[in-house]
């Protein structure tokens, strides 16, 4: 059981530049959703899904696209990148409902330059 | 829509003092509240988490924190803190009209000193 992975570790892309995070869970879970954590924000919620083929906005997706095709894989795109999408992102997933725990990635430094 | 602040952005605490955490939360009904730690380069991982009933809750690693609905409160307390509790805290509130959708305070930044 390895919960929620995430590649890759360290990007570093050129403006312009588009790239995908990966982020899979074993743990069959409905709920996943993806962060970014910057200096003195707290984690900003950007999409998240409520189950395989539904994906809706969180308060930060402009910039971002993603897709859920399966239950276990939460892809975010990144179509054009932008020195302000430097950051840390993190994939999490739960079982659903707002009461219950999300489990969260290791996390994926990426560096717009 | 629910909000969450966490007033204290840098505390240093001496190891074996105490430790309390401020967390206020902005929602209309009782919330689904969460503590988790953060440590560097680490994912988050959970605390505590209040749902219902009794608003003492009790967390790994020695952590405990208490609901206060009339402060719309949720600190985060330890008794006695170690060297190995130096991370970033967040709180968080779920809601039930915000289905799997959750609201992080800024974080706390917790600096132990010997």
């Amino acid at each position: 059981n390895a919960g929620v992975t995430q590649t890759p570790k360290f990007q570093v892309l050129k403006t312009g530049q588009s790239m995908t995070l990966q982020c899979a869970q074993d743990m069959n879970h409905e709920y996943m959703s993806w962060y970014r954590q910057d200096p003195g924000m707290g984690l900003r919620l950007i999409h998240y899904s409520v189950g395989a083929g539904i994906t809706d906005q969180g308060e930060v997706p402009n910039g971002y696209n993603v897709s859920r095709s399966t239950t276990e894989d939460f892809p975010l795109r990144l179509l054009s990148a932008a020195p302000s999408q430097t950051s840390v992102y993190f994939c999490a997933s739960s079982r659903g409902t707002a009461a219950y725990e999300q489990y969260f990635g290791p996390g994926t430094r990426l560096t717009v330059t | 829509a629910q909000s969450v602040t966490q007033p204290d952005i840098h505390i240093t605490v001496s190891e074996g003092a105490s430790l309390e955490l401020r967390c206020n939360y902005s929602y209309g009904a009782t919330p689904y509240l969460f503590w988790y730690v953060q440590s560097p380069g680490q994912g988050l991982q959970l605390l505590l988490k209040y749902f219902s009933g009794d608003t003492l809750v009790q967390g790994i690693k020695g952590f405990e924190a208490e609901f206060k609905r009339s402060q719309s409160s949720f600190n985060l307390r330890k008794p006695s803190v170690h060297w190995s509790d130096a991370a970033e805290y967040f709180c968080a509130v779920g809601t039930t009209d915000s289905w799997g959708k959750f609201q992080f305070g800024a974080g706390t930044q917790v600096v132990v000193t010997p």
